[in-house]
């Protein structure tokens, strides 16, 4: 059983353009987080997902930022226009249930920095 | 509010000698209470979690913890540190209602030497 699957691992994009982070869970699961680290920092909660909806997104940022996680396919995490700011990495996470028990696996993280 | 604090950003000892690495959280609620190390340019790892059963959690490498509520404390210990050890160290709070939304604290780098 593959564990979360993050891609890319590193990613490098200019000022101005697109980031698509791209996260598969852990197979089974359907709850999906999304946390940010800030150099120096620890992980920020960012967005909880399940499929199809979007549970809290209380740690987005109100522009620029999205996420998704379809019904079929990984859970995308989008930044437009992506600022020098932006450059972090990008944690997801997975589980199987929600609830105070159950734990949360990781992926490896997609590095992105903004150039 | 939920938040942790980790009180030391470095610690660094010798192998072989005790390792412990501090975290006092706050909590309005029965709170559940984790370590995940994170080795460089790696994903983070589950040392051990506490959700309200013993109050001294045995994890992984030989790692435990002992959740104190009187003192609000889950501080993480090993008897004896190896190199392999060295990484960084997050302590981590989730309470119940908040299901799996995890608050992190800013970590403890730790260090060890020769």
């Amino acid at each position: 059983n593959a564990g979360v699957m993050q891609n890319p691992r590193h990613l490098v994009r200019r000022r101005g353009q697109e980031a698509r982070l791209r996260c598969s869970p852990m197979k089974g699961h359907s709850h999906v987080y999304w946390y940010r680290q800030l150099p120096e920092e620890g992980l920020k909660f960012m967005v909880y997902l399940q499929k199809e909806n979007i549970i809290d997104e209380s740690g987005m940022p109100k522009e620029r930022f999205s996420a998704e996680f379809p019904k079929e396919g990984p859970s995308i995490l989008r930044i437009q226009q992506v600022v020098r700011g932006d450059s972090a990495a990008y944690f997801c996470a997975s589980s199987q249930e929600f609830g105070r028990n159950t734990e949360a696996f990781f992926g490896q993280g997609t590095r992105l920095t903004v150039v | 509010a939920q938040s942790v604090t980790q009180l030391d950003s470095h610690v660094s000892v010798s192998e072989g000698t005790p390792v412990l690495l501090r975290c006092n959280y706050s909590s309005s609620y029965s709170p559940s209470l984790f370590w995940y190390v994170q080795h460089p340019n790696k994903g983070l790892q589950l040392l051990l979690k506490y959700t309200s059963a013993a109050t001294l959690v045995k994890g992984i490498n030989g790692f435990e913890a002992e959740f104190k509520k009187s003192e609000t404390s889950f501080h993480l210990t090993k008897p004896s540190a190896h190199m392999s050890d060295a990484a960084e160290y997050f302590c981590v709070v989730s309470f119940t209602g908040g299901g799996n939304k995890l608050t992190f604290g800013t970590g403890t780098q730790l260090k060890v030497e020769l």
